[in-house]
């Protein structure tokens, strides 16, 4: 069983369309994230979510908007795609928010903006 | 935030201990050393954690100094298959959730 996952693992769109990025985890974990990954390898966090309540939400456009309808789930959808936007997203979910708590990474999605 | 260096790049040869050091020079009193490696296409996978000393696990060691302002993490033996960017991450627990910070990372470059 994979722990963490996402779909779609490839996503090609236009700039302007609105798109989402599903995630879950089956590990039972208190606290999800996603991260942005860019064409140079940085990996930045966007979002944190604890048991369904936002808990960290950074410098990000809000055109991103994450959705937890329950704390194994947390989707991100993105509006009016930009060039901008291309990276690959990773979920990631740890037992619950403290710092020595180990991070499991999903396979990541491929956004690519044409 | 403690802010972290690594080198850039290293190559490496099969059969060789590795060692990978990362500066973090404004670690914080309840901050954990954390290591990821991530090969390419998929999400970073967790290796290694500490706070003082060493560390020892099946895949990987990490010496920490007393004052912990650097951390070392020594992968004995490399393999091909360790050819991969490895993370040094610092963080500790917050008010207001686990804010791990991704650094540049090293990518590592193993030979036969």
């Amino acid at each position: 069983d994979t722990a963490v996952s996402q779909t779609p693992k490839y996503l090609v769109t236009q700039m302007g369309n609105d798109k989402s990025i599903k995630c879950e985890q089956n590990l039972g974990h208190d606290t999800m994230y996603w991260y942005k990954q860019d064409s140079k390898k940085f990996l930045k966090i966007m979002f944190s979510y604890n048991n369904k309540e936002l808990i960290i939400n950074e410098t990000v456009p809000n055109r991103f908007s994450p959705k937890s309808p329950d704390k194994a789930h947390l989707n991100l959808h993105i509006n009016s795609l930009e060039l901008g936007d291309s990276a690959v997203y990773f979920c990631a979910s740890s037992e619950d928010g403290q710092g020595k708590n180990t991070q499991y990474f999903g396979p990541g999605t491929r956004l690519t903006v044409l | 935030l403690a802010k972290t260096t690594q080198p850039i790049s290293m190559d490496s040869y099969e059969g060789q201990e590795v060692n990978i050091t990362c500066s973090h020079n404004n670690i914080a009193t309840n901050d954990y050393i954390t290591w990821y490696q991530q090969f390419p296409s998929q999400g970073p996978r967790f290796i290694i954690q500490g706070y003082k000393t060493k560390v020892t696990n099946e895949v990987a060691s990490l010496f920490i100094p007393a004052d912990r302002k650097s951390s070392t993490l020594s992968l004995p033996r490399v393999s091909l298959s360790d050819t991969a960017v490895y993370y040094c991450l610092v963080g500790g627990y917050m008010e207001y959730g686990n804010k791990l910070v991704f650094g540049a990372g090293t990518i590592l470059r193993v030979k036969s």
